[in-house]
């Protein structure tokens, strides 16, 4: 099985920071990789797909990109309502999800 | 637009079995793949397994591979998902998903999640 590690597990930053979630595959995944983000008592939305394809709907400061192992989701400039968990997940070889990285303001 | 309308939340004791039930609006419900997600309290995500309506194939998770039954209700645009002999370690929030193509595990659409609490 792939094997997804996000880091950090926890992360503060203030209003209008560029921030930076990080992903890891356990092998080559190509650019089979989508970031969900999740809020409290929600359920996950999706935000990015293919590594770095901004899902309709979705706020420009967010982006993506990585391929083979190494992904990364950024946010240019962090807003109050981007506080969540997000998760990224593979789907080169079935489906698995990281464990996580929860986003809280400073 | 579309929607994944699930059942409400479970009680259910220890060694019996729980259906759930996901009914879809808004699309054609034949043609997309509808998947099912675990979240265990506080933690990730975890992909049970994945039915397409049109052929009623279906695709699972080694680990939830006779955990996990899924159906569907062509008629009524319902997708359902039965666990049985249930524990502890089964207690946790069940999302049905629409995938966003007509072939990929990318989950477009999601339901509200179903509670399910196992204990005795």
């Amino acid at each position: 099985d792939i094997q997804m590690t996000q880091s950090p597990s926890l992360l503060s930053a203030s209003v209008g920071d560029r921030v930076t979630l990080n992903c890891k595959a356990s092998q080559n995944i190509y650019k089979n990789l989508a970031w969900y983000q999740q809020k409290l008592g929600e359920a996950p939305k999706l935000l990015i797909y293919n590594a770095n394809s901004l899902q309709t709907g979705i706020p420009s400061r967010f982006s993506g990109s990585g391929s083979g192992t190494d992904f990364t989701l950024t946010i240019s400039s962090l807003q109050p309502e981007d506080v969540a968990t997000y998760f990224c997940q593979q789907y080169y070889s079935g489906s698995t999800f990281g464990a996580g990285t929860k986003l809280e303001l400073k | 637009q579309v929607k994944l309308l699930q059942s409400g939340a479970a009680l259910v004791k220890p060694g019996a079995s729980v259906k759930m039930s996901c009914k879809a609006s808004g699309y054609t419900f034949t043609d997309y793949w509808v998947s099912w997600v675990k979240q265990s309290h506080g933690k990730s995500l975890e992909w049970i397994g994945e039915i397409y309506p049109n052929s009623g194939a279906t695709n699972f998770n080694e680990k939830f591979k006779g955990k996990a039954t899924l159906t569907v209700d062509k008629s009524t645009s319902t997708a359902y998902m039965e666990l049985s002999r249930l524990t502890s370690e089964d207690s946790a929030i069940y999302y049905c998903t629409r995938v966003r193509g007509r072939s990929s595990y990318i989950y477009h659409y999601w339901g509200q999640g179903v509670m399910v609490t196992v204990s005795s």
